[in-house]
């Protein structure tokens, strides 16, 4: 298995400008995870999908932030607008009913 | 305040040493996690912990759950610079949730 493929690995975007970033979990899995990681915060769990559902998006900042799951093989998490604080390495995971979690190689974003 | 304390936050260490990192917490977990973050990758699971008092050995690395299950530890014996990284410790908080610490950054020199 690919593990859990992330795209792109870096994104560099201008404040105010939509940014999507994107997961493909390891098959089979039915739990995805969106993490974000800064120096200050350290790993931050944003939102929570189980079989495709999102359960839990209380760690979402605001709402500029908005992801969806519209199948088992895919993910996004979109910022719009992007601001210069949201500027992290943003993590997707997966797991099989929520044991052993695999992370993928993490998306640098930097908004100036 | 973060519900895991890692300590400490930074270690250098010549490549054959031994070293420790804590992972504390004044709750109680039915399972510990830690991970090990490479610069550029997302952390990878090491190892899990579930009884109180367990000793867990991957090769030169020892991992232990306190008795209480409030906190952990990790030993790495004759440290190589293939083991520089970020330690992460993490532990569930409820079904699907986990909270991580802060982290301990460890740098073998050759």
């Amino acid at each position: 298995d690919a593990g859990v493929i992330q795209s792109p690995r870096h994104e560099v975007t201008e404040m105010g400008q939509e940014v999507t970033l994107r997961c493909k979990p390891i098959s089979g899995h039915n739990s995805l995870f969106w993490y974000r990681q800064t120096m200050m915060r350290g790993l931050e769990l944003l939102i929570y999908f189980n079989n495709n559902v999102p359960i839990d998006d209380s760690g979402m900042p605001e709402d500029r932030f908005s992801a969806k799951m519209p199948n088992a093989s895919f993910s996004t998490l979109k910022i719009q607008p992007s601001e210069p604080r949201d500027s992290a390495v943003y993590f997707c995971a997966s797991s099989l009913n929520s044991e052993a979690y695999t992370f993928g190689s993490g998306t640098r974003l930097t908004v100036v | 305040t973060q519900l895991l304390e890692q300590s400490p936050q930074f270690l250098s260490i010549q490549e054959g040493e031994n070293l420790t990192v804590y992972c504390n917490s004044s709750s109680v977990f039915s399972s510990l996690q830690w991970y090990r973050q490479e610069p550029g990758e997302g952390p990878v699971l090491l190892v899990t912990v579930v009884t109180g008092g367990e000793v867990k050995k991957l090769k030169r690395l020892t991992f232990q759950f306190g008795d209480a299950r409030k906190d952990s530890s990790l030993h790495i014996t004759a440290a190589q610079p293939g083991d520089t990284g970020l330690y992460l410790c993490a532990a569930g908080i409820n079904d699907y949730k986990l909270s991580f610490g802060a982290g301990t950054t460890v740098t073998v020199r050759a």
